[in-house]
């Protein structure tokens, strides 16, 4: 079965420290993989995706994720964190942005 | 550019009432989502769309209907309302163009159903 897997439900760093989330995904086919990023009240935002290719992608904010087949995982990270990074982050996979599968989100509290 | 605009943005029904939740997009996307997202679990998949007068089933549908008669509106009809269905409501759209593999997401529709 399709499903993605974010083993960890809350985090807290504190401003400027490093950031890992985790995200593992079962997935038949090679797998179109995104992350979203969730502000208080808002809709979701992409902050990245991978579709093929160099397997280390860039997203918008500093936020670089890599995909790593072996391990079935696509794991986010920052090298610093900002106060403003704090908010609910969506891993999601699929065949293509149609009919995405999303994980359960991690949220993420930064202190200064 | 408005984007993907959803009303209302909070409401509260009684049981058994009915409501529409409105989701309209300026972006001539023909591909459309409604999603629903309760705390620990994610964003589930109601009711898609991929173009006018096309309208599927997702992971979650019962309890729910959908039309799609505009390339621009996909409302969210709840006929009996239940409180299993408080949640908060997602649309979203697509241009189905490999070159932007991105979801545009409205800003949400808390429903409480008492």
């Amino acid at each position: 079965a399709q499903s993605v897997t974010q083993p960890d439900i809350h985090i807290t760093v504190s401003e400027g420290a490093s950031l890992e989330l985790r995200c593992n995904y079962s997935y038949g086919a090679t797998p179109y993989l995104f992350w979203y990023v969730q502000s208080p009240g808002q809709g979701l935002q992409l902050l990245l995706k991978y579709f093929s290719g160099d397997t280390l992608v860039q997203g918008i904010k500093g936020f670089e994720a890599e995909f790593k087949r072996s391990q079935s995982s696509f794991n986010l990270r920052k090298p610093s964190v900002h106060w403003s990074d704090a908010a609910e982050y969506f891993c999601a996979v699929g065949a293509n942005t149609d009919k995405l599968i999303f994980g359960t989100g991690t949220r993420l509290q930064v202190f200064p | 550019n408005a984007g993907v605009t959803q009303t209302p943005k909070f409401r509260i029904l009684k049981i058994g009432q009915s409501m529409t939740l409105q989701c309209t997009q300026d972006m001539n996307h023909n591909y459309m989502y409604w999603y629903r997202q309760d705390p620990g679990m994610g964003l589930k998949l109601i009711y898609y769309s991929v173009g006018a007068g096309i309208t599927d089933k997702g992971e979650v549908p019962n309890g729910y209907n959908v039309s799609r008669s505009t390339t621009e509106d996909f409302p969210l009809r709840l006929e009996l309302a239940a409180p299993s269905q408080t949640s908060v409501y997602f649309c979203a759209s697509w241009d189905g163009g490999l070159r932007n593999e991105k979801l545009f997401f409205g800003s949400g529709t808390q429903l409480s159903v008492l």
